[in-house]
């Protein structure tokens, strides 16, 4: 049984340019949330992905978006990165209607914006 | 969400049982209480949760008192590999957004 796969894992972008980071939920999982993780500090939720629309949203700006494939794997798009954007970005999956509070974490992707 | 206050780190020897507190005042009535861990560069993991009283599961134990206003992590004969941060979480919206803090993050020592 798989579990959450994210890649890549590590990036290195310059500031002005955008990424795109992707993930696949484990296996049997529909729903797909985005977590930011500077160092230091826990996750912060971005965004979260069901039936291929964004159902709930953090304090990011718009330059975060995201969207969820027919498969539910989805993808994070950043665009214009700051130096700011460098963190660990977390991508987690659960079942819709699932135990209270329980997500899948993947192992992540460094980003790094220089 | 009601917010959560846990120490900022901890240190413990191979073999002890640590326990860590977590103070949540404003817990709501149909709030679920959810610990989780992470090492080092890695995702956290869902380790236990609990409404009330005691849940004890492989890994740990999860001391809830009857106000709820605080609960408990309680791990057994700690390992080198139980090094990490141990996030608590409040909350009872099924499947959706996890809220962190900072976490606890727990040092053991040979």
């Amino acid at each position: 049984d798989a579990g959450v796969t994210q890649s890549p894992t590590h990036l290195i972008k310059t500031r002005g340019q955008q990424v795109t980071l992707r993930c696949s939920p484990k296996s049997g999982h529909d729903t797909v949330s985005w977590y930011q993780q500077a160092l230091g500090q826990g996750p912060q939720f971005i965004f979260q992905y069901y039936e291929e629309e964004e159902r709930q949203r953090g304090n990011f700006p718009d330059r975060f978006s995201g969207h969820q494939f027919p498969n539910y794997s989805s993808e994070l798009n950043v665009n214009a990165l700051l130096l700011g954007d460098s963190a660990l970005y977390l991508c987690a999956s659960s079942l819709r209607g699932g135990r209270h509070y329980e997500q899948y974490f993947g192992p992540g992707t460094r980003l790094t914006v220089t | 969400l009601a917010k959560t206050t846990q120490p900022i780190s901890m240190d413990s020897y191979e073999g002890q049982e640590v326990n860590i507190t977590c103070s949540h005042n404003n817990i709501a009535t149909n709030d679920y209480i959810t610990w989780y861990q992470q090492f080092p560069s890695q995702g956290p993991r869902f380790i236990i949760q609990g409404y009330k009283t005691k849940v004890t599961n492989e890994v740990a134990s999860l001391f809830i008192p009857a106000d709820r206003k605080s609960s408990t992590l309680s791990l057994p004969r700690v390992s080198l590999s139980d090094t990490a941060v141990y996030y608590c979480l409040v909350g009872g919206n099924q499947g959706g957004k996890l809220i962190f803090g900072q976490g606890t993050e727990l040092s053991v020592k040979p």
